[in-house]
C-alpha cells in the first residue's frame, strides 16, 4: 500500500489564489521530504527539501517566497504556491525518505496537478 | 554533460516481448540504483532497489548494475500493455550524499 499520501490530487483556481498542498508518510517518520515538478513528458525536478523542524533547501531558480514549505511534524510537509498564476500550473509531487536509512530510496505520493485559469 | 542519461523513447514494443530499458551515469561514485515507473497523472512507484553491482531478480522484472560501464539496466520479461509507462532510473550515494539524482525518463508502450 502507500507509504506516502498527497493532497488534494486535483486543483483547478483562478489567478491570484494562494494553495497548499499537503504531503504525509504514513508508515514511517520522515525527517527530510522532497517537493518535485513535473512538466508533461518530463521528468522531475527537484524544487527544494524540507527538513523537520527547520528552514528547507531551496534549489536555485526557485522562489522560496512563492514555494511556501512548512515541515512541522515527522509525518507531514505542505507546499503552499503563494499568489499563484498561470505558469504556476504544473504537477507537483512530494516524496519521503526513512530517516533511519538515508540510502533508502523515497517513496512518492501520487502527485497533485495544478490549474491556474 | 548530465550526471544521469536516459533515452526518452518512446519505446513501442509488441505484447510478450523483453524489454530493455538502460542508464548510463558520470560520476562513479553513486552506489545505490532505482527504477521507477509512473503512469500518467501519478506519481513515481519503486520497482526495484539495488546496492553496487550485480543483478536483482523481482518476477518479470530484473535489475542489472554495471559499475565498471557506468550502465545500468532494468529487464521486462513477457511484456504487457499494462506495463506501458514511463519508466525513470534514479542513483545516489558516494560523493553525491544522499540526494537522489533521476534519468529523463524512457517512455514505453506495449502493443496488445
Amino acid at each position: 500500500g502507500a507509504v506516502v499520501s498527497q493532497h488534494p490530487s486535483r486543483v483547478i483556481c483562478k489567478s491570484g489564489t494562494s494553495v497548499k498542498i499537503e504531503c504525509r508518510s504514513l508508515d514511517f517518520q520522515a525527517t527530510t521530504m522532497f517537493w518535485y515538478r513535473q512538466f508533461p513528458k518530463k521528468s522531475l525536478m527537484l524544487m527544494a527539501t524540507s527538513n523537520e523542524g527547520s528552514k528547507a533547501t531551496y534549489e536555485q531558480g526557485v522562489e522560496k517566497d512563492k514555494f511556501l514549505i512548512n515541515h512541522a511534524s515527522l509525518t507531514l510537509s505542505t507546499l503552499t504556491v503563494t499568489s499563484a498564476h498561470p505558469e504556476d500550473s504544473s504537477f507537483y509531487i512530494c516524496s519521503a525518505r526513512s530517516p533511519q536509512h538515508q540510502n533508502q530510496p523515497q517513496h512518492f505520493g501520487d502527485g497533485t496537478r495544478l490549474s491556474i485559469l | 554533460q548530465k550526471e544521469v542519461e536516459q533515452d526518452p523513447g518512446p519505446l513501442s514494443v509488441p505484447e510478450g516481448a523483453i524489454v530493455s530499458l538502460n542508464c548510463t551515469y558520470s560520476n562513479s561514485a553513486f552506489q545505490y540504483f532505482m527504477w521507477y515507473r509512473q503512469y500518467s497523472r501519478k506519481g513515481p512507484e519503486l520497482l526495484m532497489y539495488t546496492y553496487s553491482s550485480g543483478n536483482k531478480e523481482d518476477g518479470r522484472f530484473t535489475a542489472q548494475v554495471d559499475k565498471s560501464s557506468k550502465y545500468i539496466s532494468l529487464f521486462i520479461r513477457d511484456s504487457q500493455p499494462s506495463d506501458s509507462a514511463t519508466y525513470l532510473c534514479a542513483m545516489s550515494g558516494g560523493t553525491g550524499g544522499f540526494k537522489t539524482i533521476f534519468g529523463a525518463g524512457t517512455r514505453l508502450f506495449v502493443k496488445a
